[in-house]
């Protein structure tokens, strides 16, 4: 299994901070990677795959990048409805997995 | 407009099978790249990865699970089938549905449209 690890698990941040949130893949996972948020009680949402690419309706104040094994989702300019849970997601294995979860709180 | 929704059993006991059902609308399973997966998310825990079920019937599990899982599709009825045996009061969670298209994610698994969840206790 890839074992994806993000981390900070907890974030504690302000409107108009610009975040940095980071998910580390044990192997080789290429640009193999997305993220999404899911704000409480809510089904989540898909922000960004292949590493950099923004879902369509996604706010350009979201980014992500990537370097070897560790990948970036940044929110610039955090917006109160961005205080939710961040996920990624690798699919270079047939296997898939999500990491451990960021959880952007104020 | 793709739209999935999770039906089935909200409370089960210990032991028996788990069986929930993923009814879309807006896509076809015939579609080349289009695939259904399922995810469940334990009360205040992460997202975890349980089966992905292609357009041509390949069918890939969780490693951990995939001795207990079994996903089906019914496409003249437009449905996913879920059946988890043995379950387990860790089984308990929010299990979703989600649609992937590889056609529009450069060949990724991605999941871009989400059902509403199903909440699912497992306690005698």
């Amino acid at each position: 299994d890839i074992q994806m690890t993000q981390s900070p698990s907890v974030l504690p941040a302000s409107v108009g901070d610009t975040v940095n949130i980071t998910c580390r893949a044990s192997h080789h996972i290429a640009t193999y990677l997305s993220w999404y948020q899911q704000t409480a009680g809510i089904a989540p949402k898909l922000l960004i795959y292949s590493a950099s690419t923004l879902q369509s309706g996604v706010p350009s104040r979201f980014s992500g990048s990537a370097s070897g094994t560790v990948f970036t989702l940044t929110i610039s300019g955090l917006q109160p409805e961005d205080f939710a849970a961040y996920y990624c997601q690798q699919s270079y294995s047939t296997s898939l997995t999500f990491g451990g979860g960021t959880k952007v709180e104020i | 407009q793709i739209t999935l929704k999770e039906s089935g059993p909200t409370l089960a006991k210990p032991t028996q099978t788990l069986t929930l059902t993923c009814t879309f609308s807006g896509f076809s399973f015939s579609n080349n790249g289009v695939s259904v997966g399922w995810i469940r998310q334990p009360p205040g825990k992460a997202l975890e990865w349980l089966a992905l079920l292609y357009w041509d019937d390949d069918k890939r599990y969780s490693p951990s699970l995939t001795d207990r899982l079994t996903v089906t599709k019914d496409t003249s009825e437009d449905r996913v089938v879920l059946t988890l045996t043995n379950i387990d009061p860790a089984d308990t969670g929010t299990y979703y549905c989600a649609h992937s298209d590889r056609r529009s994610f450069n060949w990724l698994d991605v999941f871009d449209v989400w059902g509403q969840g199903i909440k699912v206790t497992v306690s005698s």
